[in-house]
């Protein structure tokens, strides 16, 4: 079935470690976003990208890193620099644009971060 | 910058009573607007759709229409049940010449319905 995967699905960490979660979708969806949640927040918009080998900010990109080295694969690197990394992060992805439906965002289960 | 505002929760009903979750925007342009809902421990699941005024978004019995006069997109549905026990968020899309298909949610409204 076609789908996102995150990876893995709850992490624990040290405080001044970087961790990576993964995003993965074979929907061969163009455009590919992160975002965060917080208990009792809407989601905030992390990074996306529309292309291979490009992306942009979203409105809370400080402290966070991500890579499209494939159409596929969407990675997101916490860093130590991000100063309250616990959180629900998901991923979703969106087919080009142009095509009907195409602003719907299809998401993943979710990766859950705890910062000790 | 646009923006979504949605009802406090929780909100809680017996079952089969009905919902309205209320959800009013600011946008600029003529944004898509989208229910998600969330149920415990999963990502989210788009619920229903609206891409221009007037239009209505329906859904397992969920509905909602776009409403430019008011700006709003609130949901509806006639008879809940306790599988619908869940947050809802909702979100409207930039349709401007970008395109770049980022969302902008609300801040969620949780659904708890007792038998």
């Amino acid at each position: 079935d076609g789908g996102i995967t995150q990876s893995p699905k709850y992490l624990f960490r040290k405080e001044g470690q970087n961790v990576t979660l993964s995003c993965e979708q074979n929907l061969n969806h163009d455009a590919m976003y992160w975002y965060r949640q917080d208990p009792g927040q809407g989601l905030r918009l992390i990074y996306y990208s529309q292309i291979v080998n490009d992306f942009q900010k979203g409105d809370i990109a400080e402290g966070y890193s991500v890579s499209r080295e494939k159409k596929e694969s969407f990675p997101l690197t916490v860093t130590s620099a991000q100063k309250n990394p616990t959180a629900f992060y998901l991923c979703a992805s969106r087919m080009d644009r142009g095509i009907s439906g195409a602003n719907v965002l299809t998401f993943g289960a979710g990766s859950r971060l705890t910062v000790l | 910058g646009d923006s979504v505002t949605q009802m406090e929760g929780p909100v809680t009903l017996s079952e089969e009573a009905f919902l309205t979750i209320n959800c009013t925007y600011t946008a600029t342009g003529y944004p898509s607007l989208f229910w998600y809902v969330q149920y415990p421990g999963e990502g989210l699941q788009l619920l229903l759709k609206a891409t221009k005024a007037d239009d209505k978004g329906s859904n397992k019995g969920f509905e909602a229409t776009y409403r430019k006069e008011t700006t709003s997109f609130h949901l509806e549905k006639g008879s809940v049940q306790v599988s619908d026990s869940a947050v809802y968020f909702c979100a409207l899309s930039d349709t401007g010449s970008s395109n770049t298909g980022k969302l902008i949610f609300g801040q969620g409204t949780t659904l708890q319905v007792k038998p």
